[in-house]
């Protein structure tokens, strides 16, 4: 089955800010990766957490907990732009991506 | 210069028939891979090659056959093409080895192919 989890679809407003999670299983884990990909694009990285705690990089961030094999992303300063699907992967072994999560920003 | 290339980008076709899809890479890493995404987004790892050796063979029909003839090349051939296997398949690369590797593994995606079949 599915070992990442992440909500299908979030809208959030422009200008706001927008937290979207990932839930593993922990058999097999190395650190959590953020893929962003727009509609008819290819997946981008965006960023990697290792250990627990928050990675800021610009209006980007990105959290993991491993005692409770969970991780978010949060954009902030949300711009019409950021609408696109994110990818959450656990880089072990090979890359398996979760279900993805499908943001809409809207005005 | 593109980093991952992958030809073609569009390709229609009749059930039943062969075709092929191409990659290369020049980021000079030593893993490449074959990804479906369907029409629901789902990413699917298929195949993945470290230095011209088959590394991850996910279960995917024997109908696909991927080729690497030297680490920057993955090719991917599909036989007896399924009105299913219509969906954008994606190449990419890695510098790391995806079982050895405990770093971020960040993959360098081509732009995708995408493949109908009718």
């Amino acid at each position: 089955g599915q070992s990442l989890e992440q909500p299908s679809e979030v809208t959030a407003v422009e200008g706001a800010i927008v937290q979207m999670n990932c839930t593993y299983q922990t058999s097999g884990f190395y650190g959590l990766s953020w893929y962003q990909q727009h509609d008819g694009g290819a997946p981008t990285f965006l960023s990697y957490n290792a250990l627990d705690g928050l990675e800021e990089t610009g209006r980007f961030s990105s959290f993991l907990s491993r005692s409770d094999s969970y991780g978010y992303l949060l954009l902030q300063e949300l711009q019409m732009k950021d609408s696109a699907s994110y990818f959450c992967d656990r880089g072990y072994q090979k890359v398996t991506f979760g279900t993805g999560t499908k943001l809409q920003v809207i005005p | 210069d593109t980093a991952v290339s992958q030809t073609p980008k569009y390709l229609v076709t009749q059930m039943g028939n062969d075709k092929s899809i191409k990659c290369e890479q020049n980021l000079g890493h030593d893993t490449m891979y074959w990804y479906k995404q369907d029409s629901k987004k789902f990413l699917k790892i298929m195949f993945s090659y470290n230095n011209k050796e088959l590394i991850i063979n996910e279960t995917v029909p024997n109908r696909f056959s991927p080729k690497s003839p030297d680490k920057a090349h993955l090719n991917l051939h599909i036989n007896s093409l399924e009105l299913g296997d219509s969906a954008v398949y994606f190449c990419a690369s890695s510098q790391d080895h995806p079982r050895l590797g405990s770093g971020a593994n960040v993959l360098t995606f081509g732009a995708g192919s995408r493949l109908t079949v009718l």
